[in-house]
Formats: structure tokens, sequence, C-alpha cells
């Protein structure tokens, strides 16, 4: 089946390491989200590829950075990651665009926990 | 931005019966969709639904878009259906936006 894979499910950091998160899609979409959720809230969007193109969220923290080598796959990069950052961080690809009959389609999302 | 409210904020279902869970959106959008996420994190969509209604299994949804409100029926409720329900809709801009989330419990 197409679907959105998020590696790893759980991930634990120490406070300032670097650490990435991966997610690889087989539904050929244009478009990847990353989505940080913290507990008992709505996802909230850090950043999106359309194709090659980046955009980056006003709000989003330098410390949060993505890359995108290939249709397929989407890297999260947290600079040095702080307590704050421990989240569920949730992969997204939708095919973009003004006609899309199929939506945003998630992966299973990384939770990370920060030491 | 858009605006996206969900109402009930909470609810506890005995097995069995059956609920509606709301949601507004201040602005005409491209798509709406529903989404159901358990108690592990993921989220799963349920119904991608701008307009109409569908229907899958025990769910069903209806999205009025000249009236700006979608509604997401549980019949039947069983346990499995506990988690957090979240209506997101697309504006023009390409960013989903979403609303706060419906916490359902459903006690045997």
């Amino acid at each position: 089946d197409a679907m959105v894979i998020q590696n790893p499910r759980y991930q634990v950091t120490q406070f300032g390491k670097p650490v990435t998160l991966s997610c690889s899609q087989t539904l050929n979409h244009n478009v990847m989200y990353w989505y940080q959720q913290k507990s008992s809230q709505a996802p909230k969007l850090l950043f999106h590829y359309y194709d090659k193109d980046f955009n980056n969220e006003a709000d989003t923290p330098d410390n949060f950075q993505s890359r995108r080598p290939n249709t397929s796959f989407c890297f999260l990069d947290i600079r040095s990651p702080g307590l704050g950052d421990a989240a569920m961080y949730l992969c997204a690809t939708s095919r973009g665009g003004l006609v899309d009959n199929y939506g945003y389609t998630f992966g299973s999302g990384t939770r990370l926990t920060v030491v | 931005g858009i605006q996206v409210e969900q109402s009930p904020p909470d609810l506890i279902l005995q097995e069995g019966a059956n609920s509606t869970l709301r949601c507004n959106f201040s602005d005409s959008v491209n798509n709406l969709q529903w989404f159901h996420q358990n108690p592990w994190g993921q989220l799963i969509n349920l119904f991608y639904i701008p307009s109409g209604t569908k229907q899958n299994g025990r769910l069903s949804a209806t999205t009025v878009a000249t009236e700006r409100y979608s509604l997401l029926y549980i019949s039947s409720s069983q346990t499995t259906d506990s988690g957090v329900y979240f209506c997101a809709v697309l504006p023009g801009n390409n960013r989903l936006a979403f609303g706060k989330g419906n916490q359902v419990v459903v006690i045997p």
C-alpha cells in the first residue's frame, strides 16, 4: 500500500545533541510537510516543500531545518534540541495544487524525548 | 487566518451510543478532512469531504460548505473509537488549518 513512513517511532536525544527525523513516501506526492504536536494541542506546521521549493513558517525557530533530497524523502533536523522541543513530529504529504481529491496523508509520527 | 472551531471539546460515551461532532470554519475552503488520532498519536484520515455526505462503516460525515460547517457522526460507538478527532480545512494558501479537536472517550 502507498503510504507515508516515519522513522524512528520513538527517539530519545540529549539536550543540545543534534537529531534527525526521517520521512519517506510512496505516494509520489508533490508536497511534504513537517508538523510539531505537543500534548493536548493541534498539530502546528513547521515548514513544507512543494517539490524542491522550501516554505518556512514565520514562527518556526531557526533550530529547526529540513532537507528534501528527492521526491520520496524528507528530513527534519533539530540542531540543538531543548526540553521544549519534546513533542510528536508528524510528516504529511499532499498532491498540492488547487485540484486535490485526496487531501493530506500523515505518517505515524516520531515521538521525541529530550533528556 | 481562518478559524476552525470544534465542539464539544470533550465527550464521554457509553459503548453503543451515537454521537455528533461539529466543525465550524470562518471562511470558504478548498478541502476539509476529518482525522482520528489514536492513543499512540497516529493521525488517521477518516474523510476527505469538502462538501456533501460520505459514509464509511459506522462513521459518516456531512459538510455544508455554503454554511461553513461539517458534522461527523459516530454510530454504535466502540472503545476503539476513543481518541481525538480533528477537523482540518484547507483555505487557498496550501496550509491545512486544524481545529483544537474533540476528545472522545468511549467506556465499556
